[in-house]
């Protein structure tokens, strides 16, 4: 099993559209948790800090669900902006380095 | 403000020959530094990372070699690239403030392509 996994997509939706996103780490011991976005060949950038209360930031919402392992990311309110890929990202553990998921695809759509 | 520096931004190469990518860091001091490196349709697979001056710690054995040679200079270096060396490079810069307050700082990467 991986340690993070991610469902590739593309998930294609409407503008104004909610999206979520998934993603299962295997690591139970798994301490730091990311969401990154990627634009076609540029580097990734810092979205969101995930925490274990949830966190909201504007129309993207973030949760982290201990018991079974994964995390997920809401996107409200569509925008053709929000087209990108989405990497999660985990820490292991204190000493762990980041391990970055293979990325969700979403193509927001007129 | 932090910034990171990476260059240069597409890179063709035959096969064999030698490679040099560099990143550099301003605004920050004794960083952490790492390089990615992302296959087509592919994660980002960590190379190296390094915790100071000198100091490097490899993640996957291959023909691929880094250097800190100042506190906030990262090299990427090979004698001669195989075909398989062909992605998307990225460096990186984090400064660890507790295990769950490190992020990663992504330079704007390097498109390596192997012919």
């Amino acid at each position: 099993r991986k340690e993070v996994e991610q469902d590739p997509g593309p998930f294609n939706v409407p503008e104004g559209a909610t999206v979520a996103f998934n993603c299962t780490y295997s690591n139970s011991a798994s301490q730091s948790f990311f969401w990154y976005r990627q634009d076609c060949r540029k580097e990734p950038k810092l979205l969101m800090s995930v925490y274990s209360s949830g966190n909201e930031d504007g129309r993207f919402t973030a949760q982290l669900n201990r018991a079974s392992q994964y995390i997920s990311l809401l996107i409200r309110d569509s925008k053709l902006s929000d087209s990108a890929t989405y990497l999660c990202v985990v820490r292991a553990g204190t000493a762990s380095k980041l391990t970055f998921g293979t990325g969700t695809r979403l193509q927001v759509t007129l | 403000s932090q910034t990171i520096h990476q260059w240069p931004a597409t890179l063709v190469q035959p096969v064999g020959s030698p490679l040099s990518l560099e990143c550099t860091v301003e605004g920050t001091s004794n960083p952490n530094l790492y390089w990615y490196r992302q296959a087509a349709g592919r994660g980002l697979q960590l190379l190296f990372y390094s915790v100071g001056i000198g100091q490097i710690s490899s993640e996957v054995p291959q023909n691929l070699s880094a250097s800190r040679p100042q506190d906030r200079q990262f090299i990427l270096s090979s004698k001669k690239l195989l075909l398989s060396d062909s992605g998307f490079y990225l460096c990186a810069w984090s400064v660890f403030g507790g295990a769950t307050n490190e992020k990663l700082f992504f330079g704007s990467g390097t498109q390596l392509s192997v012919l």
